[in-house]
């Protein structure tokens, strides 16, 4: 059955500071899509980022970068010099793709203060 | 263009009340989905649909039924509520399967005393 696992259920760091929240997974499908989610405190859930299974390469946003290594079943997000608006609960998610697709399933969030 | 609506946003139920939760997206999309957020345990899925007229169970079905009569609309009914189900239930879509992006109400805040 598949599972994600967020290890960190808080972390506070100070602004300007980075920050890597970590995600592992679970999941017996040879394909299957990650997400990450942002929920920051108005409380909308908002989209991130989608990689398949198929896809190792890093990825860059901005301040935001993903990390997929699927010799360690992680998918580890980092904020590079945090801000205050970075302050949110984020999700991260998984769908395998076996026939029928499964639903999102999430990891219980890690929360995320940044401090000024 | 307004995305995924819920309605209500905040409900008071006393235990043993009905009541209906419904969600309406007018993106086209084929799939949605039925969510509870508790803290602490992340969201977990409730119900969800593949098309119209179909639904599945997800992970905690237990006192909740749906229904989608048309493709834009996916209700959620909880025929006698429960505190236990006091939680703030999120609707979502997306667009031709599970494994594309899911786009998320701003949720309804529900209350059972």
């Amino acid at each position: 059955a598949q599972k994600v696992t967020q290890a960190q259920t808080e972390i506070s760091v100070v602004e300007k500071e980075d920050v890597t929240l970590d995600c592992v997974y679970e999941t017996r499908d040879t394909t299957y899509y990650l997400f990450w989610y942002k929920q920051p405190p108005s409380g909308e859930l908002v989209f991130l980022i989608r990689r398949n299974s198929f896809d190792e390469q890093n990825e860059i946003s901005g301040r935001y970068s993903w990390n997929f290594q699927k010799s360690t079943s992680s998918f580890n997000f980092t904020i590079t010099a945090s801000q205050v608006v970075d302050s949110a609960v984020y999700f991260c998610a998984l769908s395998e793709a076996r026939s029928g697709n499964t639903p999102l399933v999430f990891g219980k969030g890690t929360r995320l203060s940044v401090i000024a | 263009n307004a995305g995924v609506t819920q309605t209500p946003k905040f409900r008071v139920l006393k235990t043993g009340q009905s009541m209906t939760l419904l969600c309406a997206q007018d993106m086209n999309h084929e799939y949605m989905y039925w969510y509870r957020q508790d803290p602490g345990m992340g969201l977990r899925l409730i119900h969800y649909s593949v098309g119209e007229g179909t639904t599945a169970k997800g992970e905690v079905p237990d006192g909740y039924n749906v229904s989608r009569l048309k493709k834009q609309n996916f209700l959620l009914g909880l025929e006698s509520a429960a505190p236990s189900q006091t939680s703030v239930y999120f609707c979502a879509s997306s667009y031709f399967s599970t494994t594309t992006e899911a786009f998320f109400g701003q949720g309804t805040r529900l209350t059972v005393v």
